[in-house]
């Protein structure tokens, strides 16, 4: 078990909706990635928050967006959802900007229909 | 897109024999890890290597790193019934601020 929460579990949505999901990291850490893992799939980087900055981000269209407080939680937004949104979301947080190991959240899973 | 590929997509061994699953990538690499995953939940970390490193041990995890090939493979020795999971390397490439994962490989353990 990590120290890492996310939530909710499970999410149903239909396509246009938009959604926020959130992570509580690990005590002591100040990074926050998240993940989108589609099934049968590794993850796939959506992006970084190092402080409460943008920290680095990955092939995500601007839709999916991000925010992180002073205690280091954060949210994922992901606004007008499309059928392909459907997937596990994962939460991971760190210790600095080197991705040393990520402890992990158990996921949000969402299905847009 | 996918950094590492992981090699076999799927692996079904009986309980006590030895698993090996191997990870190629494409870039230069600070470091490689390998996580392990049950049933779609969260991942867990395994193991780092560095990229000066050439070998690693950990209980039974084994882990080897050639920079030469760009490759990496995880041996998993006398293998038990609780190893049943997928198992992903993820590679923090110089200059990116992110870890790449591969599609991983899937590993029965049979009793």
């Amino acid at each position: 078990e990590t120290g890492v929460t996310q939530s909710p579990t499970h999410l149903i949505k239909t396509r246009g909706q938009q959604v926020t999901l959130r992570c509580s990291s690990q005590s002591g850490h100040n990074t926050v990635s998240w993940y989108q893992q589609a099934l049968g799939q590794g993850p796939q980087f959506i992006f970084q928050y190092y402080r409460e900055e943008e920290n680095g981000r990955g092939n995500f269209p601007p839709r999916f967006s991000g925010l992180q407080f002073p205690n280091y939680s954060s949210e994922l937004n992901v606004n007008a959802l499309e059928l392909d949104d459907s997937a596990l979301y994962l939460c991971a947080s760190s210790l600095g900007q080197a991705n040393e190991k990520l402890f992990f959240g158990s996921g949000t899973q969402l299905s847009v229909l | 897109s996918q950094q590492g590929e992981e090699d076999p997509q799927a692996l079904s061994i009986q309980e006590g024999e030895n698993a090996t699953m191997n990870c190629s990538y494409k870039t230069s690499i600070n470091n490689l890890q390998w996580y392990r995953q049950n049933s779609g939940r969260g991942l867990v970390h395994l193991i780092l290597i560095r990229s000066n490193e050439r070998e690693k041990h950990s209980g039974r995890l084994r882990v080897t790193l050639d920079t030469s090939k760009k490759s990496s493979s995880l041996l998993i020795t006398a293998s038990r019934a609780a190893d049943t999971a997928s198992y992903f390397c993820a590679t923090d490439a110089r200059g990116a601020q992110k870890l790449v994962f591969g599609q991983g490989t899937r590993l029965t353990i049979n009793p």
